[in-house]
C-alpha cells in the first residue's frame, strides 16, 4: 500500500489549488479516505473525509471552499481548494481509512503556502 | 465536536526507563482510540487502534489501555527511535479530532 501527494506549492490568499493523492495496493473507491492537515509547527487537523459510498464531511474551517473527490479509473484522491487563507498554510496528508476507523496508511504529505 | 486532552504537552524521560502518555476524551468514545507517532519531517504513523491493539509491525514495548473517557499509551523501555511527537485521535463521531500531542523528549 502507497499513498502520493502532490500539488502543493506556494499560492496567493485567495487563490486555488487541487491537491492528488495516487493511491497503489488498494481501491481508492472501496475505502474511506480522508486529507488531514499540519500547519507549522502545530498538530494534526482532520480536514474532510470521503466514504466509500461518495458521502462527503468537511470540517467547518473549509466547507465551502474545499471540496474532496475521487477518480476511480485513476484510483486517485483530490482536494480542490479555493478562497485560500493564509492560516489553510500547512503539510496536507491523505491517509486511508480502515474499516474500524482509525487511519492506517498516510501518505509523505504535501506543503501548501498561503502567502502574498 | 469531541475534544481530545493530552498530558502531559513534553515528556522528559531517559531512554531504558517507562514513558505514560495521557489522552482523555471530552464523552465517551468507548473504545474508538487510536495513537501514532510523528517524528520530524515525516507522516504520522499508527501504533495502537481500538485502544489496545498493536498495529502490523509495532514492537511489544508499546501498549494502550482505557475505554470510556480515559486512555494511556505506555512505552516500557525507551528506545533511542521512540522519542517523536505522539497523538491520540478518537474515531467514534466525526469529526475524527486529534489531541494537541506529547512531545516525547531524552532527558
Amino acid at each position: 500500500v502507497q499513498l502520493v501527494e502532490t500539488g502543493g506549492g506556494l499560492i496567493q490568499p485567495g487563490g486555488s489549488l487541487t491537491l492528488s493523492c495516487a493511491a497503489s495496493g488498494f481501491t481508492v473507491s472501496y475505502n474511506y479516505m480522508s486529507w488531514v492537515r499540519q500547519a507549522p509547527g502545530k498538530g494534526l487537523e482532520w480536514v474532510s473525509v470521503v466514504y466509500s459510498s461518495g458521502t462527503t464531511r468537511y470540517a467547518d474551517s473549509v466547507k465551502g471552499r474545499f471540496t474532496i473527490s475521487r477518480d476511480i479509473s485513476e484510483n486517485t484522491l483530490y482536494l480542490q481548494m479555493n478562497s485560500l487563507r493564509a492560516e489553510d498554510t500547512a503539510v496536507y496528508y491523505c491517509a486511508r481509512i480502515h474499516d474500524y476507523g482509525h487511519s492506517d496508511y498516510w501518505g509523505q504529505g504535501t506543503l501548501v503556502t498561503v502567502s502574498s | 465536536e469531541i475534544v481530545m486532552t493530552q498530558s502531559p504537552a513534553t515528556l522528559s524521560v531517559s531512554p531504558g526507563e517507562r514513558a505514560t502518555l495521557s489522552c482523555r476524551a471530552s464523552q465517551s468514545i468507548s473504545s474508538n482510540l487510536a495513537w501514532y507517532q510523528q517524528k520530524p519531517g515525516q507522516a504520522p504513523r499508527l501504533l495502537i487502534y481500538g485502544a489496545s491493539t498493536r498495529a502490523t509491525g509495532i514492537p511489544a514495548t508499546f501498549s494502550g489501555s482505557g475505554s470510556g473517557t480515559e486512555f494511556t499509551l505506555t512505552i516500557s523501555s525507551l528506545q533511542s527511535e521512540d522519542f517523536a511527537v505522539y497523538y491520540c485521535q478518537q474515531y467514534n463521531n466525526w469529526p475524527y479530532t486529534f489531541g494537541q500531542g506529547t512531545k516525547l523528549e531524552i532527558k
